[in-house]
């Protein structure tokens, strides 16, 4: 089943304490991007990669890291959390071939509900 | 600046009732327009994508609709059931070879019996 899945779902932990939120995907896409979710403000993207080894900033991406050293995998690392990355966070892939019109669907993970006391 | 602005913000019907949820956007170049669906706590589902060729499109009961000259889209869900009760996003992808999405902060509706 094609799927883009994400550990843990959810994660309280405390500030200061380094965490990570793994991201997987099976389509073998080439675009995968990282996404917070707070009530009001609706989905901003937080870092995105184009490709292995290729990674750049989307709109929020202070006190966030990412690498991407395998295709399938785009974890998200928060090496000192603070109370304002509480959040919901979700990670999406998707295929980028075909032409710039293309419909290219992006696949959501399930989510990640972050609380950092 | 690229931005897509949903109206209304929230939304109550009743069940069996048809609505319609708007989105205009100033994106450009315009590639496409999506329509997500998000149940509370869960990640976005695609609904519907459109290019710039397309006017309408349907998936069941939701039907989306495009005016690419006035830049505007909408969402019409027939016939509205309980589980049709979540926020409905508004996603445009602007760019020639390029992956940038622009996200409408939503509509929440709600179906009530």
């Amino acid at each position: 089943e094609a799927q883009v899945t994400q550990n843990p779902r959810y994660l309280i932990t405390v500030t200061g304490k380094k965490l990570t939120v793994t991201c997987s995907q099976n389509m073998n896409h080439e675009y995968m991007s990282w996404y917070r979710q707070d009530p009001g403000l609706g989905l901003r993207q937080i870092y995105y990669s184009m490709n292995v080894e290729v990674t750049d900033k989307g709109d929020v991406p202070e006190g966030y890291k990412v690498s991407r050293k395998e295709k399938r995998n785009f974890p998200l690392i928060l090496e000192s959390p603070s109370p304002n990355q509480t959040s919901l966070y979700f990670c999406a892939s998707t295929a980028t071939g075909g032409a710039w019109w293309s419909y290219n669907e992006q696949f959501f993970g399930p989510g990640t509900r972050l609380t950092v006391l | 600046k690229n931005q897509v602005e949903q109206s209304p913000q929230s939304l109550i019907i009743l069940e069996g009732k048809n609505c319609t949820l708007q989105c205009n956007y100033t994106v450009s170049p315009f590639s496409n327009l999506r329509w997500y669906k998000q149940d509370t706590g869960r990640g976005p589902v695609s609904l519907t994508i459109m290019t710039f060729s397309e006017n309408t499109k349907s998936n069941g009961r939701y039907t989306a609709t495009l005016d690419a000259d006035t830049k505007q889209s909408s969402l019409h869900i027939t016939a509205s059931q309980l589980s049709d009760s979540a926020s409905y996003i508004c996603v445009v992808r602007s760019g020639a070879g390029s992956y940038q999405l622009t996200f409408g902060k939503g509509t929440k509706l709600s179906v009530i019996p």
